[in-house]
């Protein structure tokens, strides 16, 4: 969906540089959520954040992996360190709702790792 | 055992057949259910969604859930080559802190002109 915006859409790094991942939501949504697409798998929940509050991060790795969505700005997935099993589709979806039934999904970035 | 189990296909037919994708789960506690539309290289794109049991018609697609049978299905009448994608399907529990949705790992779909 256009409406959410991310950016880049494709990214290389080098192993143990850090990547940043941007999310815009919707306008008028803010509730975000973080999904990673691994080739040929489905897309996996990361975390799911509100203005200034991460909400559920149960599917974030323990290390190298932070999310922030501020009171200003839009929302970011950072990784520090990136390894090459980081090489990934990420997605940003928004939603206006908590339960996030009508959750609409940017384009994507792709992580590249070298 | 994954919670949301989807044949992965390919699936191939002709243009104007009915399709009819799948997905099963072990989670009793999924109460919304989605079907997402990807294109190659493209974020997912919500089709349709329901709420517990029952049947939702929207144009050319059609979702059915049976909870009891831990079911859900899409069906996708008069197909067109545009159709080809990957479906995905998602489900989410009502509340509580699971407000994430999980999704299946995809069918992909070619619609023969």
């Amino acid at each position: 969906n256009a409406g959410v915006m991310q950016n880049p859409r494709h990214l290389v790094r080098r192993r143990g540089q850090e990547a940043r991942l941007r999310c815009s939501p919707m306008k008028g949504h803010s509730h975000v959520y973080w999904y990673r697409q691994l080739p040929e798998e489905g897309l996996k929940f990361m975390v799911y954040l509100q203005k200034e509050n991460i909400i559920d991060e149960s599917g974030m790795p323990k290390e190298r992996f932070s999310a922030e969505f501020p009171k200003e700005g839009p929302s970011i997935l950072r990784i520090q360190q990136v390894v090459r099993g980081d090489s990934a589709a990420y997605f940003c979806a928004s939603s206006p709702l908590e339960v996030g039934t009508e959750a609409f999904f940017g384009q994507g970035t792709r992580l590249t790792v070298v | 055992q994954k919670e949301v189990e989807q044949d992965p296909g390919p699936l191939s037919v002709p243009e104007g057949a009915i399709v009819s994708l799948n997905c099963t789960y072990s989670n009793s506690a999924f109460q919304y259910f989605m079907w997402y539309r990807q294109y190659s290289r493209k974020g997912p794109e919500l089709l349709m969604y329901t709420y517990s049991s029952g049947n939702k018609e929207d144009g050319r697609f059609t979702a059915q859930v049976d909870k009891s049978s831990k079911y859900i299905s899409l069906f996708i009448r008069d197909s067109q080559p545009s159709d080809s994608a990957t479906y995905l399907c998602a489900m989410s529990e009502a509340s509580g802190s699971a407000r994430q949705l999980t999704f299946g790992s995809g069918t992909q779909l070619t619609v023969l002109p």
